[in-house]
């Protein structure tokens, strides 16, 4: 079984600029979440999908992030504009219905903002 | 809210040596409790869980009880290996039962 897919792996960009993150999660896993981890933390929610509906944004910092999941599958997350306190490492996780417990995440897309 | 905390880190331990990393949660209710492990270079995985009080989560001879008395989970192990080297976080369920709160971690490191 494939695990999930996350790409690209590493990304470096100024201050100010747009970036963006994919994520393909396991087949058949309906729910998707984005976490957002700051070095020495541990992740923190930025947004779950349930297919292809948002069923908790409320840690998302809307004025910069914004996040889509297209077909209920694949999701991307943006940052425009991005900001210092952006670095980090951007983890995607999916999981089978009714088993928040058990996520199975992807290697991270590890952002540095200069 | 619902919040996890860890004891801090780096744990640095000879190998065969026994370990404990400490995690005590604050919830309302009773959620089910994980530990998970990111080696290096690696995503982050399951490694236990407990669904109720008093449940012992166990793994690659790592193990867990669930103490609603003291609201804690602590991680034990009877001896480590260098191949447990990695960073290690407590989590819960959130109210809703619907997403993962963690802790901050704690960084393992083992020696031979």
């Amino acid at each position: 079984e494939a695990g999930v897919a996350q790409s690209p792996r590493y990304k470096i960009i100024e201050k100010r600029q747009s970036v963006a993150f994919w994520c393909n999660p396991i087949s058949g896993h309906a729910t998707l979440y984005w976490y957002q981890q700051i070095l020495g933390q541990g992740p923190k929610l930025l947004i779950q999908f349930q297919n292809n509906g948002v069923v908790d944004d409320s840690q998302l910092p809307k004025d910069r992030f914004s996040a889509e999941r297209l077909k209920g599958v694949d999701s991307t997350l943006k940052i425009q504009p991005a900001k210092l306190e952006d670095s980090a490492v951007y983890l995607c996780a999916s999981i089978t219905s009714g088993r928040a417990g058990e996520q199975f995440f992807g290697p991270g897309t590890r952002l540095t903002v200069l | 809210g619902d919040s996890v905390t860890q004891m801090e880190g780096p744990v640095t331990l000879s190998e065969e040596a026994f370990l404990t990393i400490n995690c005590t949660y604050t919830a309302t209710g009773y959620p089910s409790l994980f530990w998970y492990v990111q080696y290096p270079g690696e995503g982050l995985q399951l490694l236990l869980k407990a669904t109720k009080a008093d449940d012992k989560g166990s793994n690659k001879g790592f193990e867990a009880t669930y103490r609603k008395e003291t609201t804690s989970f602590h991680l034990e192990k009877g001896s480590v290996q260098v191949s447990d080297s990695a960073v290690y976080f407590c989590a819960l369920v959130n109210q809703a039962g619907t997403a993962l709160i963690f802790g901050k971690g704690t960084t393992l490191s083992v020696s031979s």
